[in-house]
């Protein structure tokens, strides 16, 4: 079975400009779940997406934001970007057939986002 | 809040070592306990985990006990490897705050031969 994939893995952008960041988990999977790695802050949940609904949101500005389609893939788009933006950004994927949160995460490889 | 602390890194060891990263976490509640690794320019992996006060998690020779009284989840291993050599992240969760893992600040491993 195919593991957790982010497409792109790199890229490089300047500020004020915009990002979209993909992730498909892994198949029959229904949740995917967003972080933020840095050096200094540590992985960070942004936020969540179940059966195409935002479940859970971590602390993040409104210029951080995401969709989940109805095959599960999600999308994470950064607005306005600045140079705190620059991270590895993760995705996961969890089975989640309760639908209660409690399934394990399998993460992707990450999209390494830099911002100039 | 809810939060999760790790023992500083780098932490180096020569190979066959016994390996200890101590975690502890501040909950409200009895959060879920995982342990990830990172390798180098790759995603987490998931090592173990542990439910429940008193379960063990256990994988590739790495343990770690869940203890509610001391509020920990130290990872262990009786013998590294070089494979070994990561990033290791402590997290918790709730069952009722679905796919949010709040994570330590992770603890870096170097096992030299």
């Amino acid at each position: 079975k195919a593991g957790v994939t982010q497409t792109p893995r790199y890229l490089i952008k300047t500020r004020g400009q915009q990002v979209t960041l993909s992730c498909s988990p892994i198949s029959g999977h229904r949740s995917v779940s967003w972080y933020q790695q840095t050096p200094g802050q540590g992985l960070q949940f942004l936020f969540e997406y179940f059966s195409e609904t935002q479940r859970n949101k971590g602390n993040f500005p409104g210029r951080f934001s995401g969709r989940q389609f109805s095959n599960s893939r999600s999308e994470m788009n950064v607005s306005t970007l600045e140079l705190g933006d620059s991270a590895l950004y993760l995705c996961a994927s969890s089975l989640e057939l309760a639908g209660v949160g409690t399934d394990t995460q399998y993460f992707g490889p990450g999209t390494r986002l830099t911002v100039l | 809040g809810n939060s999760v602390t790790q023992m500083e890194g780098p932490v180096t060891l020569s190979e066959e070592a016994f390996l200890t990263i101590n975690c502890t976490y501040t909950a409200t509640g009895y959060p879920s306990l995982f342990w990830y690794v990172q390798y180098p320019g790759e995603g987490l992996q998931l090592l173990l985990k542990a439910t429940k006060a008193d379960d063990k998690g256990s994988n590739k020779g790495f343990e770690a006990t869940y203890r509610k009284e001391t509020t920990s989840f130290h990872l262990e291993k009786g013998s590294v490897q070089v494979s070994d050599s990561a990033v290791y992240f402590c997290a918790l969760s709730f069952y009722n705050q679905g796919g949010k893992l709040i994570f330590g600040q992770g603890t870096e491993l170097s096992v030299k031969p």
